[in-house]
Parts: C-alpha cells; sequence; structure tokens
C-alpha cells in the first residue's frame, strides 16, 4: 500500500516571499503519478500541479513548482511571490499507474498555508 | 467549466437515521468517488464507481454504501448515521482514462448528533 506523509501542519509566510511545502511518499511503484491540490476556506479543491514519475524535469505551473527526488521518495511544492489568494489547505497525493485502472488517489494529511499581508 | 454539485452545503441528522448525500457532474466523467475529509486524516477514500452500476470499496467503506443509476449521479448512503459519521464529505469526478485530475464538489458538512 501506498502512504503520503506531510509532516508539517502549518506554515505561515509574508506575501510575496517564497515557501516550500513538504511531502514524502513510499511505495514499491515504479510508475505512479504526484499532485498538489489545494482547498481554499470554503470553496472546492483544485488541481495546483502534476508530477509524472518518469518524467525527470520537475514540473512547473506559474508560481508554483516542484522539486521531485524520485530517490529520496520526495515531492515538496515551492510557491514563489506568495498571494494573500494563496492561503489554503495544500494536499499532497500519490496515484500508481496500471493497465485498465482509473484514477485513484491516496492522499496526505494536508498542510495548512496562511499567506500574512 | 466542470461542475460537481452537492445537493447539500450542511447537514444535521439524529443517530439511526438514514442520509443520502447527493453528486451531480456536468462533464460526462466516467469516475465519480466520495471522500470523506477529517481534521488530521486527511482525505479517505470511501467509494468509488468507474461506470454506472459500477462500484468499488475504497479505504474505509464500512457504514456507508452508494448508488450510481446515472452516469452523472453518485449518491452515498449512510443506512444508519452514527457520530461518528460526523465529517465533511466530497464528492469527485474525473474523466477515463487515468490523469489524476479530479474536479471536486463544495462538499458536504455532516453533524449526526
Amino acid at each position: 500500500a501506498q502512504t503520503v506523509t506531510q509532516s508539517q501542519p502549518e506554515m505561515s509566510v509574508q506575501e510575496a516571499e517564497t515557501v516550500t511545502l513538504s511531502c514524502t511518499y513510499d511505495t514499491s511503484e515504479n510508475n505512479y503519478y504526484l499532485f498538489w491540490y489545494k482547498q481554499p476556506p470554503s470553496r472546492q479543491m483544485i488541481l495546483v500541479i502534476r508530477q509524472e514519475a518518469y518524467k525527470q524535469q520537475n514540473a512547473t505551473e506559474n508560481r508554483f513548482s516542484v522539486n521531485f527526488q524520485k530517490a529520496a521518495k520526495s515531492f515538496s511544492l515551492k510557491i514563489s511571490d506568495s498571494q494573500l489568494g494563496d492561503t489554503a489547505m495544500y494536499f499532497c497525493a500519490f496515484m500508481k499507474l496500471h493497465t485498465g485502472a482509473n484514477s485513484k488517489l491516496t492522499f496526505g494529511k494536508g498542510i495548512t498555508l496562511s499567506v500574512r499581508p | 467549466d466542470v461542475k460537481v454539485t452537492q445537493s447539500s452545503r450542511y447537514l444535521v441528522k439524529r443517530t439511526g437515521e438514514k442520509v443520502f448525500l447527493e453528486c451531480v457532474q456536468d462533464m460526462d466523467h466516467e469516475n465519480m468517488f466520495w471522500y470523506r475529509q477529517d481534521p488530521g486524516l486527511g482525505l479517505r477514500l470511501i467509494y468509488f464507481s468507474y461506470d454506472v452500476k459500477m462500484k468499488e470499496k475504497g479505504d474505509i467503506p464500512e457504514g456507508y454504501s452508494v448508488s450510481r443509476e446515472k452516469k452523472e449521479r453518485f449518491s452515498l448512503i449512510l443506512e444508519s448515521a452514527s457520530t461518528n459519521q460526523t465529517s465533511m464529505y466530497l464528492c469527485a469526478s474525473s474523466p477515463g482514462p487515468v490523469t489524476g485530475e479530479l474536479f471536486f464538489g463544495e462538499g458536504s458538512r455532516l453533524t449526526v448528533l
């Protein structure tokens, strides 16, 4: 079974600064996806970024980027130029790939990020 | 835009009541999911469905059942609600095959007294 660990329950960052959210996972699979999801207060959860394990290049989406270390089973999210709208709960998630499967994700416990004005 | 609509944002029920949580998606997605979100526990998968009338147990199916009679609708049923089922329930959908991108509803916060 796969596990996803987010060891920091809360973080805070000053507006316009950079923050990194940590995530580690455990799997014996070689082919998988990793994700960061964002859940703003009282709003629905949305996908922030996705990384395919077979790609060595780290994924980026505007101000969001990841540091994917496959050997270390680490997958951190870096948010640059933090904005007040980045205040949310962030979940790291794992999905293994196998023939015929559909998207079944395993989520971490989440981290609450507060951006201070 | 993909829209996943959960019928009730807030519900208060009594122990032993039968509870229905409804979820409808408008993007013709094959896959639908019910998660439960609790502080310090993250999201845990209750049930999922790959197709109409198909269902599979997730990680915590005990005390729950589901129904998917139409592609766009996925219902979560608590046959006899208990206080330990007080939680936030999230419905999600995704297109097949594998993408990993889930589209979530706003959630239904259920309190069982």
